[in-house]
């Protein structure tokens, strides 16, 4: 079965400083690797997704993620953060290319 | 805007009572999905339709949830009978087959709060 951990539950950062939001999945085949973000009230939107080739990929907003299949992670990162980058920001997997299993969350607090 | 859109974004209900939620896809996406997050937790899949044959329901779907997509159009999900455990967001997802893979585009949710 497949599994995600979030490690941090809360980031706080100071703004224009850079982060790192850790995630591991579990799988025993090879899956769809995603980050999505949830504003306040909103729905999900993907920020960037892994499905095969480069292990360095890139999203919207000037977040990417490294693929590392030896330590089964997908860590995000953004060299450097805005206010408006406030959101909880959700690790996922996806196999056999239908339903999605996400991690628990990680809300990234922007301080002044 | 052609996004995923979901009715009605809150619903306050009485413990006991039917709730019926409706999700209206991305045109001319095969694929629905609704998911149920609650407070502090990821979304966890319930089921999925392609087309207007259900393909899979999670564990977490029990007999007091059903959801329909006649047609192969908009889906409803009703449940009966609610539970204060039924509080939640629900989400509905719509994907068509891009290349290899079905990416998912998420709606707004709607919030149910049981009392």
């Amino acid at each position: 079965a497949q599994s995600v951990t979030q490690l941090d539950s809360q980031v706080p950062v100071f703004e224009e400083a850079p982060v790192e939001l850790r995630c591991n999945y579990s799988s025993s085949v090879s899956v769809y690797l995603f980050w999505y973000v949830q504003y306040p009230n909103q729905g999900l939107q993907l920020l960037l997704k892994y499905l095969s080739g480069s292990t360095l990929v890139k999203g919207i907003n000037g977040f990417e993620a490294e693929f590392n299949k030896s330590q089964t992670s997908f860590h995000l990162r953004k060299p450097s953060v805005h206010i408006s980058d406030t959101a909880e920001y959700f690790c996922a997997v996806s196999y056999r290319d239908d339903k999605i299993i996400f991690g628990k969350g990680t809300r990234l607090h922007i301080l002044p | 805007d052609t996004g995923v859109s979901q009715d009605p974004r809150h619903k306050i209900t009485k413990r006991g009572q039917n709730v019926t939620f409706r999700c209206d896809p991305i045109s001319e996406h095969n694929r629905l999905y609704w998911y149920r997050q609650t407070l502090g937790q990821g979304p966890e899949f319930l089921t999925y339709f392609q087309n207007e044959a259900q393909l899979e329901k999670s564990r977490l779907l029990s007999d007091r949830f059903s959801a329909e997509r006649p047609k192969g159009s908009f889906s409803t999900l009703e449940i009966q009978r609610t539970e204060q455990g039924d509080s939640a967001m629900y989400l509905c997802a719509s994907s068509s087959r891009t290349g290899k893979f079905y990416e998912q585009y998420f709606g707004p949710g709607t919030r149910l709060t049981v009392t």
